[in-house]
Protein backbone atom coordinates (compact mmCIF):
# COMPACT_ATOMS: atom_id res chain seq x y z
CA UNK A 1 0.00 0.00 0.00
CA UNK A 2 1.18 3.15 -0.95
CA UNK A 3 -0.90 4.59 2.08
CA UNK A 4 -1.77 8.05 2.00
CA UNK A 5 -0.31 9.93 -0.35
CA UNK A 6 -0.29 14.20 -1.59
CA UNK A 7 0.51 16.43 -4.22
CA UNK A 8 2.33 18.93 -4.48
CA UNK A 9 5.05 18.26 -2.17
CA UNK A 10 5.68 22.43 -2.64
CA UNK A 11 3.97 25.02 -4.54
CA UNK A 12 4.59 28.49 -4.57
CA UNK A 13 1.01 30.96 -5.05
CA UNK A 14 0.58 34.69 -5.41
CA UNK A 15 -2.45 36.28 -4.01
CA UNK A 16 -5.33 35.48 -5.08
CA UNK A 17 -4.50 32.93 -7.57
CA UNK A 18 -6.36 29.64 -6.57
CA UNK A 19 -5.55 25.49 -6.59
CA UNK A 20 -6.10 22.48 -5.60
CA UNK A 21 -4.06 20.36 -3.03
CA UNK A 22 -4.63 16.56 -3.80
CA UNK A 23 -5.07 13.78 -1.04
CA UNK A 24 -5.14 10.16 -1.89
CA UNK A 25 -5.17 7.08 0.28
CA UNK A 26 -5.68 3.43 -0.72
CA UNK A 27 -6.74 2.06 2.57
CA UNK A 28 -10.11 1.83 1.99
CA UNK A 29 -10.24 4.61 5.14
CA UNK A 30 -14.42 6.15 5.35
CA UNK A 31 -12.51 9.16 7.58
CA UNK A 32 -9.99 11.83 5.60
CA UNK A 33 -9.25 14.96 6.74
CA UNK A 34 -7.19 18.00 6.50
CA UNK A 35 -4.89 19.99 8.58
CA UNK A 36 -2.84 23.01 8.39
CA UNK A 37 0.52 23.24 10.72
CA UNK A 38 1.53 26.88 11.39
CA UNK A 39 4.74 27.44 14.21
CA UNK A 40 3.90 27.28 17.36
CA UNK A 41 0.12 26.57 16.41
CA UNK A 42 0.11 22.69 16.10
CA UNK A 43 -1.92 21.30 13.79
CA UNK A 44 -5.84 22.71 13.51
CA UNK A 45 -8.64 20.70 11.27
CA UNK A 46 -9.77 22.78 8.01
CA UNK A 47 -12.05 19.76 6.39
CA UNK A 48 -13.46 16.56 6.92
CA UNK A 49 -15.24 13.84 5.48
CA UNK A 50 -16.50 10.77 7.19
CA UNK A 51 -17.54 9.18 4.11
CA UNK A 52 -18.11 9.82 -0.03
CA UNK A 53 -20.34 12.38 -0.67
CA UNK A 54 -19.93 13.32 3.43
CA UNK A 55 -17.99 16.90 4.41
CA UNK A 56 -17.95 18.89 7.02
CA UNK A 57 -15.91 22.24 8.33
CA UNK A 58 -13.09 22.14 11.25
CA UNK A 59 -11.41 24.54 13.32
CA UNK A 60 -10.37 26.97 10.61
CA UNK A 61 -12.55 26.03 7.19
CA UNK A 62 -12.71 30.18 5.70
CA UNK A 63 -10.78 30.41 2.19
CA UNK A 64 -11.23 26.30 1.48
CA UNK A 65 -13.46 24.36 -0.26
CA UNK A 66 -13.29 20.30 -0.17
CA UNK A 67 -15.74 17.08 -2.11
CA UNK A 68 -15.59 13.69 -1.49
CA UNK A 69 -16.81 11.78 -4.43
CA UNK A 70 -14.52 8.67 -3.94
CA UNK A 71 -13.33 6.87 -0.79
CA UNK A 72 -9.83 7.48 -2.00
CA UNK A 73 -9.69 10.94 -3.16
CA UNK A 74 -10.20 13.91 -0.81
CA UNK A 75 -8.63 17.29 -2.51
CA UNK A 76 -9.07 20.37 -0.69
CA UNK A 77 -9.53 23.97 -2.67
CA UNK A 78 -8.08 27.34 -1.64
CA UNK A 79 -10.12 29.47 -3.50
CA UNK A 80 -8.32 32.84 -3.86
CA UNK A 81 -4.99 32.47 -2.02
CA UNK A 82 -3.91 34.77 0.70
CA UNK A 83 -0.04 35.29 2.77
CA UNK A 84 -2.29 34.02 5.93
CA UNK A 85 -2.66 30.53 3.86
CA UNK A 86 1.02 29.77 3.68
CA UNK A 87 1.65 26.57 5.86
CA UNK A 88 2.61 22.71 5.66
CA UNK A 89 -1.21 21.31 4.86
CA UNK A 90 -1.65 17.58 6.20
CA UNK A 91 -3.72 15.48 4.74
CA UNK A 92 -4.65 12.13 7.09
CA UNK A 93 -7.17 9.23 7.15
CA UNK A 94 -8.33 6.54 9.47
CA UNK A 95 -10.59 3.16 9.07
CA UNK A 96 -13.57 5.45 11.26
CA UNK A 97 -14.38 8.31 12.03
CA UNK A 98 -13.30 7.34 16.18
CA UNK A 99 -10.17 5.22 14.37
CA UNK A 100 -7.52 5.44 17.33
CA UNK A 101 -4.66 6.08 14.43
CA UNK A 102 -4.72 8.96 12.03
CA UNK A 103 -2.21 8.37 8.91
CA UNK A 104 -0.59 11.09 7.84
CA UNK A 105 0.68 11.89 4.29
CA UNK A 106 4.09 13.70 4.03
CA UNK A 107 2.76 17.27 3.65
CA UNK A 108 2.30 20.21 1.08
CA UNK A 109 4.82 23.27 1.89
CA UNK A 110 2.69 26.08 0.36
CA UNK A 111 3.77 30.05 0.21
CA UNK A 112 1.63 32.53 -0.76
CA UNK A 113 3.48 35.59 -1.85
CA UNK B 1 -13.67 23.17 24.85
CA UNK B 2 -11.08 20.34 24.63
CA UNK B 3 -8.07 21.78 25.03
CA UNK B 4 -4.05 20.13 25.05
CA UNK B 5 -1.21 21.94 26.70
CA UNK B 6 2.16 20.41 26.30
CA UNK B 7 5.77 21.85 27.36
CA UNK B 8 7.27 24.36 25.08
CA UNK B 9 10.62 23.37 23.53
CA UNK B 10 13.06 23.02 21.76
CA UNK B 11 14.47 20.44 24.27
CA UNK B 12 17.73 19.62 23.30
CA UNK B 13 19.63 16.45 25.30
CA UNK B 14 22.73 14.61 25.32
CA UNK B 15 22.43 10.61 24.02
CA UNK B 16 21.40 8.73 26.76
CA UNK B 17 19.81 11.13 28.86
CA UNK B 18 16.45 10.46 30.61
CA UNK B 19 13.37 12.24 28.36
CA UNK B 20 9.85 13.66 29.97
CA UNK B 21 7.13 16.09 27.60
CA UNK B 22 4.37 17.40 29.71
CA UNK B 23 1.17 17.14 28.36
CA UNK B 24 -1.77 18.06 30.60
CA UNK B 25 -5.75 18.39 28.62
CA UNK B 26 -8.44 19.64 29.48
CA UNK B 27 -11.61 17.31 27.92
CA UNK B 28 -15.63 17.20 28.99
CA UNK B 29 -16.21 13.58 28.72
CA UNK B 30 -13.70 10.76 28.98
CA UNK B 31 -10.98 11.22 26.05
CA UNK B 32 -8.47 9.10 24.10
CA UNK B 33 -4.89 10.29 24.61
CA UNK B 34 -2.36 10.26 21.91
CA UNK B 35 1.73 10.98 21.59
CA UNK B 36 2.60 11.20 17.53
CA UNK B 37 5.62 11.79 16.43
CA UNK B 38 6.82 14.27 13.11
CA UNK B 39 10.39 13.04 11.96
CA UNK B 40 12.16 16.15 9.94
CA UNK B 41 10.38 16.56 6.70
CA UNK B 42 7.92 13.83 7.16
CA UNK B 43 4.20 13.52 7.69
CA UNK B 44 3.08 12.61 11.57
CA UNK B 45 2.59 8.60 13.01
CA UNK B 46 1.58 7.75 16.13
CA UNK B 47 4.00 6.94 18.72
CA UNK B 48 1.58 5.32 21.38
CA UNK B 49 -1.95 5.67 22.81
CA UNK B 50 -3.98 5.08 25.52
CA UNK B 51 -7.98 4.90 25.59
CA UNK B 52 -9.23 4.79 29.70
CA UNK B 53 -7.81 6.08 32.75
CA UNK B 54 -4.63 4.49 33.67
CA UNK B 55 -3.80 2.56 30.80
CA UNK B 56 -0.30 2.96 29.56
CA UNK B 57 0.86 3.15 25.86
CA UNK B 58 4.32 2.01 25.20
CA UNK B 59 6.39 2.40 22.39
CA UNK B 60 10.00 2.69 21.07
CA UNK B 61 11.13 2.81 24.47
CA UNK B 62 8.67 5.67 25.12
CA UNK B 63 5.63 5.40 27.67
CA UNK B 64 3.00 7.57 29.01
CA UNK B 65 0.07 7.18 31.48
CA UNK B 66 -3.07 8.11 31.40
CA UNK B 67 -3.50 9.91 34.98
CA UNK B 68 -7.58 11.24 35.09
CA UNK B 69 -6.71 12.64 38.86
CA UNK B 70 -3.94 14.96 36.88
CA UNK B 71 -5.10 15.27 33.49
CA UNK B 72 -1.95 14.30 32.33
CA UNK B 73 -0.28 12.21 29.90
CA UNK B 74 3.39 12.80 30.06
CA UNK B 75 5.62 11.53 27.62
CA UNK B 76 8.96 9.54 29.16
CA UNK B 77 12.24 7.19 27.88
CA UNK B 78 14.99 6.42 29.83
CA UNK B 79 17.36 6.93 27.33
CA UNK B 80 16.97 9.05 24.51
CA UNK B 81 19.39 8.27 20.80
CA UNK B 82 19.98 11.22 17.91
CA UNK B 83 17.68 9.05 15.85
CA UNK B 84 14.64 10.48 18.23
CA UNK B 85 15.40 14.22 17.29
CA UNK B 86 12.01 14.77 16.16
CA UNK B 87 8.89 17.11 16.85
CA UNK B 88 6.03 15.54 19.71
CA UNK B 89 2.69 15.97 19.53
CA UNK B 90 0.06 15.07 22.38
CA UNK B 91 -3.93 14.87 20.98
CA UNK B 92 -6.76 14.01 22.69
CA UNK B 93 -9.80 12.58 20.76
CA UNK B 94 -13.51 12.43 21.97
CA UNK B 95 -16.47 12.77 20.58
CA UNK B 96 -19.48 10.16 19.85
CA UNK B 97 -22.19 9.50 17.13
CA UNK B 98 -19.80 10.53 14.33
CA UNK B 99 -19.80 13.62 12.21
CA UNK B 100 -20.04 16.56 13.41
CA UNK B 101 -19.06 15.08 17.06
CA UNK B 102 -15.75 13.93 16.15
CA UNK B 103 -13.00 16.27 17.11
CA UNK B 104 -8.76 15.44 17.54
CA UNK B 105 -7.37 17.53 19.40
CA UNK B 106 -3.51 18.54 18.79
CA UNK B 107 -0.97 20.41 21.72
CA UNK B 108 1.12 22.64 20.03
CA UNK B 109 3.92 20.23 19.43
CA UNK B 110 7.67 20.42 21.44
CA UNK B 111 10.68 19.83 19.32
CA UNK B 112 13.50 17.62 20.83
CA UNK B 113 16.99 17.57 19.67
CA UNK B 114 19.73 14.58 20.76
CA UNK B 115 23.36 15.46 20.65
CA UNK B 116 25.57 12.78 20.20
Amino acid sequence: NAGVTQTPKFQVLKTGQSMTLQCAQDMNHEYMSWYRQDPGMGLRLIHYSVGAGITDQGEVPNGYNVSRSTTEDFPLRLLSAAPSQTSVYFCASSYQWDSDEQYFGPGTRLTVT
Amino acid sequence: GNSVTQMEGPVTLSEEAFLTINCTYTATGYPSLFWYVQYPGEGLQLLLKATKADDKGSNKGFEATYRKETTSFHLEKGSVQVSDSAVYFCALSIGSGGGSNYKLTFGKGTLLTVNP
